[in-house]
Parts: C-alpha cells; structure tokens; sequence
C-alpha cells in the first residue's frame, strides 16, 4: 500500500524551514528519500533504516519513528535549489520500493 | 561514471504498435527496476529483477507489457499492442542488491511515451 505523504505542497521564502511527512499504514522496514526537478529523473538523498535513525544531506535530514510508522524530511534553511518534489519510498525485502504521492516544494527568493 | 542509461529518450507512435524501452543499469549494480509516472498514479513499479531473474512483476498492468533482463547489463520493457493510456514517462533504476540492507536507487533520465 502506498505511504502518505503531507503536505502536497508547499511554498516557501529562502531561507525558512519546512517539514514533509511520510506515513505507512504497514510497519516500515526503511524510508528512503529521492528529489525530483521538473523534466529529470529522481535523485536519492538518503535511506533510513532503524527506529529513531536520522540522517542529513546538506542541510536536509530526516527522521524515521518505527513505532508511529513515520518519517519526516526537514528542510532547514531552504535554498532555491531545494525547489522539486520530494518523494518518501517505503522498503521491503529485496530491495522493493513503494512512493508515496510526493511532496511539491517551491522556494521563492 | 555512467548513470543509468534509456532509450530512447522520447517515443511517440500510433495505438496498437508495438513500443519497445531498453535500459543499460549501472555496471555492478545488480538489482534493476521498471518504474512508470503519470501525474494521477505518480511513481508506480512495474517489476523489478535481481541477477537478472524477475523477482516481482505484481505492478505489470497487463499481459501487453512484458519485461526481459537477458543479461546484467540489459533489460527491456516492450508494450504490445500500446493504447493511449499507456502513456507515461518510465524510469528504469539499478541499484547493488545486499543481503540485510538497502541500497540507493540510481535512476536513468527516463523514456517519454506518448501514444497517439
């Protein structure tokens, strides 16, 4: 089943934070993270993979709680290059990923 | 380094022709997968191999699409007869398969298939 993630968008000015939410109604094994531009393809930012984990690209990180079946990106004092949709992947065995619907970030200057 | 690579990169052909898309994955990497996006489905698998044998093919929407891995470094998608719904820009993805822990998926730019 697919994760949920919220918001669906976003708009923010540079240099403020934001938070993107990724929840699974089945108990997670990982959490990866991709970034997608407009016209490209997904670029993977990080895998999470313990209860608890965080992790950080630049100054994005996330956090990934097993109990609440829940994982957030953190957009710290965003850039306009951190412009894109942000795609949550839930993982299972073998390697398989299930996407989550996306997030659409827009920073302005 | 050579990323994923698709082709081609742009399709355009009539319903009911047949539409082959091919994908060289990144050398060692021995895990590949089908991905298609659309706008009202987002980012769906299709199937997805390890060592070249078809681990999970649930995502394939019908019997017009079929998969084939010959080799590790070569894989293809073909839709026969394609239909307008169909249309879709497909990523493959390759990434190193380890026992116990996930691994990055690297994606190739895609293929933009528009069925008339």
């Amino acid at each position: 089943q697919q994760p949920v993630q919220s918001p669906q968008a976003v708009i923010l000015r540079e240099g403020e934070d934001a938070v993107i939410n990724c929840s699974s109604s089945k108990a997670l094994y990982s959490v990866h993270w991709y970034r997608q531009k407009h016209g490209e393809a997904p670029v993977f930012l990080m895998i999470l993979l313990k209860g608890g984990e965080q992790k950080g690209h630049e100054k994005i990180s996330a956090s990934f709680n097993e109990k609440k079946q829940q994982s957030s990106l953190y957009l710290t004092a965003s850039q306009l290059s951190y412009s894109g949709t942000y795609f949550c992947g839930t993982g299972a065995a073998g390697n398989k990923l299930t996407f989550g619907g996306g997030t659409r970030v827009l920073v302005k200057p | 380094d050579a990323g994923v690579i698709q082709s081609p990169r742009h399709e355009v052909t009539e319903m009911g022709q047949e539409v082959t898309l091919r994908c060289k994955p990144i050398s060692g990497h021995n895990s590949l997968f089908w991905y298609r996006q659309t706008m009202m489905r987002g980012l769906e698998l299709l199937i997805y191999f390890n060592n070249n044998v078809p681990i999970d093919d649930s995502g394939m929407p019908e019997d017009r699409f079929s998969a084939k891995m010959p080799n590790a470094s070569f894989s293809t998608l073909k839709i026969q007869p394609s239909e307008p719904r169909d249309s879709a820009v497909y990523f493959c993805a390759s990434s190193r398969r380890q026992s116990g822990r996930d691994q990055p998926q690297h994606f190739g730019d895609g293929t933009r298939l528009s069925i008339l």
